[in-house]
């Protein structure tokens, strides 16, 4: 099974500041197609996750453009351009290249200093 | 607008059964393949099972296989996850999700509902 590893675990950010969460995989997320699967989910407190980028770089509809995703083969990054106080939650990677199983991060606690 | 709305969760004793269900509405269901994902108390993500449109296809997280069974009716657009012979570790919140790319994780989540294995 493929490994997900994020880092930091526990993020604390500035208002208005920039923020960017890493997630490496234990094998490359190329897949045979030559597209890399690699997903990006937010779960604010008390709710459910939702997924914001998927394929590295692809904005969910109506994700806000502060939100970008970044990386190749096992180097991923999800940036935050400008954190605004409803970007407090818990971030997971998730890759999608090698199922079954579909493998999460351990997760990334966002939270305003 | 997309709903997924699960039910059935609650208290169970260890070696006990129960029957999740989730019931989509907003969207045409049979071109979509479903998701349990679980989340243990002040713990991350995990995936459970996986059943594609036409219900052909199904996967089972190693941690669940033999005691969980995941079907769906498209008539009734709903998925349902049969969960037997449970442990105190299956404790968590279910949420069901669907997606039409099997790569990219479901595109979008249930509420959830909370099973609570204990004796």
């Amino acid at each position: 099974d493929v490994v997900m590893t994020q880092s930091p675990l526990s993020l604390p950010v500035t208002l208005g500041q920039p923020a960017s969460i890493s997630c490496r995989s234990s094998q490359s997320l190329v897949g045979s197609d030559g597209n890399s699967y690699l997903n990006w989910f937010q779960q604010r407190p008390g709710q459910s996750p939702r997924r914001l980028i998927y394929k590295v770089s692809n904005r969910d509809s109506g994700v806000p453009d502060r939100f970008s995703g970044s990386g190749s083969g096992t180097d991923f990054t999800l940036t935050i351009s400008r954190v605004e106080a409803e970007d407090v939650g818990v971030y997971y990677c998730m890759q999608g290249t090698h199922w079954p199983p579909w493998t999460f991060g351990q997760g990334t606690k966002v939270e305003i200093k | 607008q997309v709903h997924l709305v699960e039910s059935g969760g609650g208290l169970v004793k260890p070696g006990g059964s129960l029957r999740l269900s989730c019931a989509a509405s907003g969207f045409t269901f049979s071109d979509y393949y479903m998701m349990w994902i679980r989340q243990a108390p002040g713990k991350g993500l995990e995936w459970v099972s996986y059943i594609s449109s036409s219900g052909t296809t199904i996967y089972y997280a190693d941690s669940v296989k033999g005691r969980f069974t995941i079907s769906r009716d498209n008539a009734k657009n709903s998925v349902y996850l049969q969960m037997n012979s449970l442990r105190a570790e299956d404790t968590a919140i279910y949420y069901c999700g669907r997606g039409r790319c099997d790569s990219c994780g479901g595109d979008r989540w249930g509420q959830g509902t909370l099973v609570t294995v204990s004796s």
